[in-house]
């Protein structure tokens, strides 16, 4: 049940752009973003509910296709900020959250 | 408000012992779920509790159990460790409750096991 993430790492420079694949052999009813950074707990980025969905805050967004049971995470413009491991959460029903094995980001100057 | 609170933040132990981890979980939170964080394995999820019921499981043998009390604090346990339980253990909480899993999960900072 465990969702697959791709890439496992990437590297960019600042300014670029970067986009993290989150996949399910289940249907999803559910889709949440998370960063880590290095040491520290989770933090929340979005939920997405509803096939066809996109949301997004300041330069990060995230859509969500239903029927191919899939979300994409788009990070544009990144900056030093962003880097950090994503993990996307799927929830299948069972009213818990299965994570990707992460994407460790990392933003040089 | 403070946020999730996991004690203690550091543990180590030999083979064979037990081990008990705590999370008081954000005010008014009544949902509180752990998780097993390895650098392979990413967050893999152990179990969720709400008001004092375990309500879902993950794939983790009878050795790891939790349990909450009623001022939604959780504890989880782990049984004849072995060095495989060797993780950052992270527990999160929700609000209202997490029926739909439609609320975010705030995150604990964890507790690192490490066992000899």
């Amino acid at each position: 049940q465990q969702p697959v993430q791709s890439p496992q790492a990437v590297i960019l420079r600042e300014g670029e752009d970067a986009v993290i694949n989150c996949s399910s052999s289940k249907a999803l009813y559910s889709v949440h973003w998370y960063r880590q950074k290095h040491g520290e707990a989770p933090v929340f980025l979005m939920i997405l509910l509803k096939g066809g969905e996109q949301k997004g805050h300041d330069k990060i967004s995230a859509s969500f296709n239903e029927k191919k049971q899939q979300s994409s995470l788009y990070l544009t413009a990144s900056q030093l900020s962003y880097s950090g491991t994503y993990f996307c959460g799927t929830e299948a029903g069972a009213n818990n959250l299965f994570f990707g094995t992460g994407t460790r980001l990392t933003v040089i100057p | 408000k403070a946020g999730v609170t996991q004690t203690p933040r550091y543990l180590i132990k030999t083979r064979g012992q037990q081990v008990t981890l705590s999370c008081s979980p954000i005010s008014g939170h009544r949902s509180v779920s752990w998780y097993q964080q390895t650098p392979g394995q990413g967050l893999q999820f152990l179990f969720e509790y709400f008001s004092e019921t375990q309500r879902n499981k993950g794939n983790f043998p009878g050795r790891f159990s939790g349990r909450q009390f009623s001022n939604s604090r959780s504890e989880m346990n782990v049984s004849t460790l072995e060095l495989g339980d060797s993780a950052l253990y992270l527990c999160a909480s929700s609000f209202p409750d997490l029926a739909t899993t439609n609320e975010k999960l705030f995150f604990g900072s964890g507790t690192q096991l490490s066992v000899l």
